[in-house]
């Protein structure tokens, strides 16, 4: 059982957007700003998508942003591409632990 | 660019002890703003934080993994290692090692490719 939960799956149709929930407690997410987000497609390595909640590494696309709000972060997809089928996963620091969620597999339908 | 590559054995015995050592190239594994971690998955399964290094050799694990898991780092060969003891078929995954940026956040910035280690006799 992940720390952090997020939905199992969603779809969505190319060009429109999509909202994965990440959701944790007032421990991790509620406390710092140290949300990141990943991407990873099969048999690949995670891809570092948004640090530090909404901050996106040099080089990865301006469709994706990230928010928080209490204790949930979230990350939105607009534009959706046949690329973006992949499995998402969020991530929060907390006391010296990294937590992930469990992951969301993303369905370009 | 930075490259971390993992290598070990892909098959260990149940019972027995888990090492893979991850290897940094085009960067220095002594930098004062990263921690060195291991990462793994589990077949069909999400990802699973399992400890972080930093080059001075301080180490933060995850409690659950905790009484088992040993992360060493040696900055002469600009490697660090890991050790997991007393495997069962459950510790089967891919194990991946990667870079962790605590200088601007807390994330992890760049992967190794992951290596499956399937433990069974």
């Amino acid at each position: 059982q992940s720390a952090l939960t997020q939905p199992a799956s969603v779809s969505g149709s190319p060009g429109q957007s999509i909202t994965i929930s990440c959701t944790g407690t007032s421990s991790d997410v509620g406390a710092y700003n140290y949300v990141s987000w990943y991407q990873q497609h099969p048999g690949r390595a995670p891809k570092l998508l948004i640090y530090d909640v909404s901050n996106r590494p040099s080089g990865v696309s301006n469709r994706f942003s990230g928010s928080k709000s209490g204790n949930t972060a979230s990350l939105t997809i607009s534009g959706l591409q046949a690329e973006d089928e992949a499995d998402y996963y969020c991530s929060s620091y907390t006391s010296s632990i990294q937590e992930f969620g469990g992951g969301t597999k993303l369905t370009v339908l | 660019q930075l490259q971390l590559q993992e290598s070990g054995p892909g098959l260990v015995k149940p019972s027995e002890t888990l090492s893979l050592t991850c290897t940094v190239s085009g960067g220095s594994i002594s930098s004062s703003a990263y921690y060195w971690g291991w990462v793994r998955q589990p077949p069909g399964k999400g990802l699973e934080w399992i400890g972080s290094i930093f080059y001075s050799g301080t180490t933060y694990y995850n409690p659950s993994l905790k009484s088992r898991v040993t992360i060493s780092v040696d900055t002469s060969k600009n490697q660090f290692s890991l050790k997991l003891s007393s495997v069962t078929a459950a510790d089967t995954a891919v194990y991946y090692c990667a870079r962790c940026d605590f200088w601007s956040g807390y994330f992890f910035d760049y992967w190794g490719q992951g290596t499956l280690v399937t433990v069974s006799s």
